[in-house]
């Protein structure tokens, strides 16, 4: 489970604040996700990065901003967001081939975050 | 689009007795398959994984999975539950082709095993 690590685990923020999630992973791996966990839905794919570029951004509104700055990197910027907003935040990597992704993704802890 | 259905919100199990935690799977070409388990204020951790080959895959903790290409199932099972496998199972499938990078998940299978 050290493969992939996310700080800070616990968020608490008011709608005008501005703060950063950072994930790392240690793997060796060229891809990184984020995904959106709320209480009883499906896990959402947010953003896919591949080789620190871009690949996926699945209609996710503009207050949430991602950075990847090098493959082991991921950081995903928030300003004034909505209590619905409130979830655990998820990072994933894993080792993508001539853009085939199928290969196991391995999650980090997450960050529970709640916006009051 | 591929989906995932996971039919029970919850499976109840006695400690020593056989567990199956259920999925179903639609995708248009051939599904990669996976199974993930979250313990509480934990990440998901991957279990096993199903390419191709035998459709019997053997994975971490002593849990299998049987892939039914005719039935679209991909039943997680274990034959002797332990209480510390009570936690959040999760299936998910993607499928082969490049690019293909959309990992479709389940909304989750709560297992309760009873001492």
């Amino acid at each position: 489970e050290t493969g992939v690590t996310q700080t800070p685990r616990h968020l608490v923020m008011g709608m005008t604040n501005k703060k950063s999630l950072k994930c790392e992973q240690h793997l060796g791996h060229n891809a990184m996700y984020w995904y959106k966990q709320s209480a009883k839905k499906p896990l959402e794919l947010m953003f896919v990065y591949s080789l620190e570029e871009r690949v996926e951004n699945n209609s996710v509104p503009s207050r949430f901003s991602p950075e990847c700055p090098n493959s082991s990197h991921l950081f995903l910027h928030l300003h004034t967001l909505q209590p619905e907003d409130s979830a655990l935040y998820l990072c994933a990597s894993s080792q993508t081939t001539g853009g085939y992704f199928q290969e196991t993704q391995y999650f980090g802890p997450g960050t529970r975050l709640l916006v009051l | 689009a591929q989906s995932v259905a996971q039919p029970e919100d919850q499976v109840n199990v006695a400690e020593g007795n056989p567990l199956t935690v259920k999925c179903t799977y639609s995708v248009s070409g051939n599904p990669y398959l996976f199974w993930y388990v979250q313990y509480p204020n934990r990440g998901l951790q991957f279990l096993l994984k199903y390419i191709t080959g035998d459709n019997l895959v053997k994975g971490s903790y002593g849990f299998e999975a049987e892939f039914n290409k005719s039935q679209t199932s991909f039943h997680l099972k274990k034959p002797s539950a332990l209480v510390s496998d009570s936690a959040l199972y999760f299936c998910a499938v993607s499928v082969s082709g490049a690019g293909s990078y959309q990992l479709t998940f389940g909304k989750g299978t709560k297992l309760s095993v009873i001492p």
